[in-house]
């Protein structure tokens, strides 16, 4: 099936740095990722849609500034953590849709393996 | 009120025995429904998608109710493998936007 791979899936760093992660579509191209945070016990927080080619759509709550996405290709979405505080530890977790499906509500929505953001 | 609504459990279950839980969703404009698996700190996966006739993939069978706007899980014969976070998922509208529920804890106990 369709691989989504995110990296890194672990990282530390210091309170004010950035952070990039990656969310690539393996085998499929993507014009639509899906950026999500979740807290430990909680469910998935839709943060934003990343659009190729476009700018991101945020949901309501989100500071764009502070989340930086960036799809420039097909293949690839990014997402950077700007000035990290110790709030924004936590999971993050990218999903894509195929280009190819023709099922437009179909369950072809794949996840990368998330990654695990601690700001100390 | 959330926009999909889950019991979060846990729901503790012998092994072998049988389990169902709801979800309950406010969009009556929602157009597709899945169920998902998440284990402790790993990402969602696809359980099954929900059909608006029922549909069962061998111990697991989903239920959708649209007039009361709910969506069910049944687990029978459970497994001690089964233990997880079952994730409702609800979409509808355009970029095939889901939103989650909260999750649904289950353990399975021998």
């Amino acid at each position: 099936g369709a691989v989504v791979s995110q990296h890194p899936s672990w990282v530390i760093c210091k309170s004010g740095t950035s952070v990039k992660i990656e969310c690539r579509s393996l085998d499929f191209q993507a014009t639509t990722m899906f950026w999500y945070r979740q807290f430990p016990k909680q469910s998935l927080m839709l943060m934003a849609t990343s659009n190729e080619g476009s700018k991101a759509t945020y949901e309501q709550g989100v500071e764009k500034d502070k989340f930086l996405i960036n799809h420039a290709s097909l293949t690839l979405s990014t997402l950077t953590v700007t000035s990290a505080h110790p709030e924004d530890s936590s999971f993050y977790i990218c999903s894509a849709r195929d280009l190819r499906d023709g099922n437009y509500y179909g369950n072809t929505i794949y996840f990368g393996e998330g990654s695990w953001l601690t700001v100390v | 009120r959330k926009e999909v609504e889950q019991d979060p459990g846990p729901f503790n279950v012998p092994e072998g025995a049988t389990v169902a839980f709801n979800c309950t969703y406010s969009n009556s404009a929602s157009q597709s429904f899945f169920w998902y698996r998440q284990d402790c700190r790993k990402e969602p996966k696809l359980l099954m998608s929900v059909y608006s006739s029922g549909n069962e993939d061998g111990r697991f069978t989903a239920q959708l109710n649209r007039a009361s706007q709910y969506i069910s899980l049944l687990i029978r014969d459970s497994k001690l493998s089964d233990s997880a976070t079952y994730l409702c998922v609800v979409g509808g509208g355009a970029g095939n936007k889901l939103t989650f529920g909260g999750g649904t804890r289950v353990l399975v106990k021998p």
